[in-house]
């Protein structure tokens, strides 16, 4: 299976930081990558499919880029909202498979 | 807009079956893809499995000689069987909507899935 490498697991920032999640594949996955969002007590949100393309409804502060087995999601300016757990997902190969996770946390 | 509901029993004794069923409305489950994705408290996601409209199955390996999942086109439900339930299959259980979108990639269109509606999820606990 492929292996999807969050980092970091965690990280503190401020309202209005930018903020970037890196999302490393065991093996190539062209541009068959999202993104979600979790908050406790939460189904996952979908903010980012195909690598790049934002999901209708997402605010434009989310973005995501990368190709071939390294990923990022970039949230430009941080909002109290956005404070959340963060999922990367392959759809490239089955079984597909997340990342273990981001937890953004407020500094 | 879709809506997806899971229900079942919250509570399964180990070595008994797991068994839910994911209610669709608002849209016809008779056009895409759906899957079953579980996450054991304080823990991340795992894709269970899919099923699309016709009745193919992909199933996750880790658990294929457990798992069914089927569907029923007449009542806009999809449902999963799991067998031989232990502690460790106690998990939040969700399902959701495969969607797809092709794109170009070095001479090739390829299919990029991804679950963009989802269920509330249910909580099953396995304790004797």
């Amino acid at each position: 299976a492929i292996q999807m490498t969050q980092s970091p697991s965690s990280l503190s920032a401020s309202v209005g930081d930018r903020v970037t999640i890196i999302c490393r594949a065991s093996q190539g996955i062209r541009s068959d990558l999202g993104w979600y969002q979790q908050k406790p007590g939460k189904a996952p949100k979908l903010l980012i499919y195909a690598v790049s393309t934002l999901q209708s409804g997402v605010p434009s502060r989310f973005s995501g880029s990368g190709s071939g087995t390294d990923f990022t999601l970039t949230i430009s300016s941080l909002q109290p909202e956005d404070f959340a757990t963060y999922y990367c997902l392959q759809d490239y190969d089955y079984p597909w498979t997340f990342g273990q996770g981001t937890r953004v946390e407020i500094k | 807009q879709v809506q997806l509901q899971e229900s079942g029993p919250g509570l399964v004794k180990p070595s008994e079956t797991l068994s839910l069923t994911c209610t669709v409305s608002g849209g016809s489950i008779s056009s895409s893809y759906w899957s079953w994705i579980r996450q054991p408290p304080g823990k991340g996601l795992e894709w269970i499995g899919y099923i699309y409209y016709s009745g193919s199955t992909n199933y996750n390996p880790s658990l294929k000689s457990r798992l069914t999942i089927s569907i029923d086109t007449s009542k806009n439900q999809l449902s999963l069987k799991l067998t031989s339930v232990t502690a460790a299959d106690t998990a939040v259980y969700y399902c959701g909507r495969a969607a797809g979108i092709n794109y170009y990639d070095s001479g090739n269109y390829y299919r990029a899935d991804y679950f963009d509606y989802w269920g509330q999820g249910t909580l099953v606990t396995v304790s004797s």
